[in-house]
């Protein structure tokens, strides 16, 4: 069975810091790898996802993943955090074939402090 | 907001009452799904559908059912609820279920309370 653990539960940080969030996942196959945030009272929005090719992927505002296969890892990265990233952020992972059934982490929230 | 509203947004009800929860896209998608979202957890998938009349189910698909008779519309049900069933609940959809292109999209969620 396919899981996701997510490190870091709640990161404070403040602003223009540098960020890393950790995600490892455990699957005996090829998978596609996400990274979903959900800001304070809204519904989880796509920043980046990884399909194949360039293990570097770039996403909205300013956020990057990269997806080191041999480590079964997909760490999220942004070098200069703003107060409005404060949110909680989901990295989640789905077989190549079929229905895209999205396995998610237990998440990271993350406060920046202005 | 991918054209997505889930009704009720909110609901307080009571052990072993029958609860129906709605999703309704406009965007004419064939994959729909439904999440559970709780502390500790993240999300985890409950059913889903691929289809008219075709579903199948997730990960934590005990107490659940679901049934989808349009395209647009796909209805999560809890028989009889329990306690273990307060959560939030997404519905999500995609186009085609998979490929580089694919992104589920989610709606903005039903917050429901079992006493």
């Amino acid at each position: 069975a396919q899981s996701v653990s997510q490190h870091n539960h709640h990161v404070i940080l403040s602003e223009a810091a540098s960020l890393e969030l950790g995600c490892n996942y455990s699957y005996g196959g090829t998978v596609n790898l996400f990274w979903y945030v959900q800001y304070p009272g809204q519904h989880l929005q796509l920043l980046l996802k990884y399909f194949s090719g360039d293990p570097l992927v770039k996403g909205i505002k300013g956020f990057e993943a990269e997806f080191i296969k041999s480590k079964f890892s997909f760490n999220l990265r942004k070098p200069s955090v703003q107060w409005s990233d404060t949110a909680e952020y989901f990295c989640a992972v789905s077989p190549i074939q079929g229905a895209q059934k999205l396995v998610f982490g237990q998440g990271t929230r993350l406060t920046i402090n202005p | 907001d991918a054209g997505i509203t889930q009704s009720p947004r909110h609901k307080v009800t009571e052990t072993g009452t029958p609860v129906t929860l709605r999703c309704h896209q406009t965007e004419n998608h064939r994959y729909m799904y439904w999440y559970r979202q709780d502390p500790g957890h993240g999300l985890r998938l409950i059913h889903y559908s691929y289809g008219v009349k075709d579903t199948d189910k997730g990960e934590v698909s005990d107490g659940y059912s679901v049934s989808r008779s349009k395209t647009e519309d796909f209805l999560l049900t809890l028989e009889s609820a329990t306690s273990s069933q307060t959560s939030v609940y997404f519905c999500a959809i995609s186009t085609s279920g998979t490929g580089p292109s694919e992104t589920q999209y989610f709606g903005p969620g039903t917050r429901l309370l079992v006493l």
